[in-house]
């Protein structure tokens, strides 16, 4: 069965932390991506990763893949208030076919 | 501003009642999808089409349908709306020429069907 699985589903943390949230995925997939999406809000996209070992970077976001363990992280450093969103990852198994994750419901504390 | 345009915004519907729901696109886009956003579930798949003409079936296809008679254009139709169809829409596109191919979301439809 085609999964993608994302933990935690909910995190609360406290301004200035550091945590990490993990992507995992049951089939091969191109690429992976990450996306935001702001309460009452659409998607904006933060990173594509096109391959084993691929390292994205913006702000205080980063995002790994390896293809192997089919597994993809995304580490918040130092979070911040304006971080707290909803953050989605999403595969591409087959041609034209975006598989999502549940999601994980950030909230940062001041 | 380029981008996709989905309407209506949000939308209280009968159920059995028919409705479609808008989506036009103004970047040239070659594939268009449909998701259904439900809390817990993430989004999941409704229905696809990788160039105007052609169409495919998602993760959620069942009591949906989706026409492509041009690239801009893409709406999807519930013929006759369940309560278990109340949820946000997100029609998105994305333009596979530029390798990428990250998906570019409309503002989404509000739907609760009664």
């Amino acid at each position: 069965e085609l999964k993608v699985e994302q933990n935690p589903l909910f995190l609360s943390m406290q301004e200035g932390k550091n945590y990490t949230i993990y992507c995992n995925y049951s089939t091969t997939s191109d690429r992976l991506y990450w996306y935001r999406q702001d309460p009452g809000k659409s998607l904006e996209s933060l990173f594509v990763l096109l391959s084993n070992g691929a390292v994205k970077q913006e702000g205080r976001l980063m995002a790994s893949l390896d293809t192997k363990a089919r597994l993809s992280t995304l580490h918040i450093t130092a979070a911040v208030h304006d971080l707290s969103a909803t953050y989605f990852c999403a595969i591409t198994p087959g041609t034209y076919k975006y598989i999502f994750g549940t999601g994980t419901r950030l909230k940062v504390l001041a | 501003i380029a981008g996709i345009t989905q309407a209506p915004t949000s939308q209280i519907l009968a159920a059995g009642r028919r409705m479609t729901l808008r989506c036009t696109q103004d970047m040239r886009h070659n594939a268009m999808y449909w998701y259904r956003q439900d809390l817990g579930l993430g989004l999941r798949l409704i229905h696809y089409s990788n160039t105007a003409g052609t169409t495919g079936k998602g993760e959620v296809p069942d009591g949906y349908s989706v026409s492509r008679a041009n690239t801009d254009d893409f709406p999807l139709t519930l013929a006759s709306a369940v309560p278990s169809q109340t949820s946000v829409y997100f029609c998105a596109s994305s333009d596979r020429s530029q390798g990428l191919e990250k998906l570019f979301f409309g503002s989404g439809t509000q739907l609760s069907v009664l």
